[in-house]
């Protein structure tokens, strides 16, 4: 069983507020990844870092910002929460590079701003 | 860039049945990983199978098995004896080799539904 853990799995909140997603992983991974996904859509890639200090933004397009102080936790930040970031938050780690082991995915986040 | 195609939505199967799942992908690299993931209403996705394309055979999990055919860029996945715990979304994946760091690149997914 993956030891990678999303908190809050629910959060419903309010426009304007500040919030941050959390993602802790045990296994020592390099690598870790934040997906959004929309109910019934494909995973979009919106951060990952290779490790402690390396944040890149993915392929979409995001108003969040993710730190990585440490190797085994990757949070993601909205500064000011609005409606358009109503989704599901997924995060991921894996091994480094050639490694092909499967990346890992904790259980998400799934965020209602109202 | 990498791109990977799911072209079915939703798919339905009748327990102890067999049901394939489609996947084409497009890429100008030679060495590269492909994988099904599996997301069910749990949400927690979980690898399923995972092919490397320099391998030729195809790659087989008990009831799980892919048929991967390089130079169409095909990667299906075949569900025999079907469950109702297979019940989930199923995202197929790419994942580079060649790149320093490369992740993964998911479909859009595929329903499945597995009827009693």
């Amino acid at each position: 069983e993956a030891d990678i853990y999303q908190t809050p799995r629910y959060l419903v909140i309010g426009t304007g507020k500040k919030i941050t997603l959390e993602c802790s992983q045990t296994m020592g991974h390099d690598k870790m990844y934040w997906y959004q996904q929309d109910p019934g859509m494909e995973l979009h890639l919106i951060h990952y870092s290779y490790g402690v200090n390396s944040t890149e933004k993915g392929d979409l397009s995001s108003e969040s910002t993710v730190s990585r102080i440490r190797t085994e936790h990757f949070p993601l930040t909205l500064e000011s929460a609005r409606p358009s970031h109503t989704s599901q938050y997924l995060c991921a780690s894996s091994e480094y590079y050639r490694d092909p082991t499967e990346a890992f995915f904790g259980q998400g986040t799934r965020l209602t701003v109202v | 860039a990498q791109t990977v195609t799911q072209s079915q939505p939703e798919m339905s199967v009748q327990e102890a049945e067999t049901v394939t799942l489609s996947c084409t992908y497009d890429t100008s690299e030679s060495d590269y990983y492909l994988f099904w993931y599996k997301q069910p209403p749990s949400r927690q996705m979980i690898l399923v199978i995972r092919q490397e394309a320099y391998k030729q055979q195809n790659a087989t999990e008990n009831r799980f098995s892919v048929n991967f055919q390089k130079a169409a860029k095909s990667f299906s996945l075949k569900i025999s004896d079907s469950q109702l715990g297979d019940a989930a979304m199923y995202f197929c994946a790419y994942r580079s080799a060649e790149t320093s760091g490369s992740r993964l690149t998911f479909g859009e997914g595929t329903q499945l539904t597995v009827n009693p």
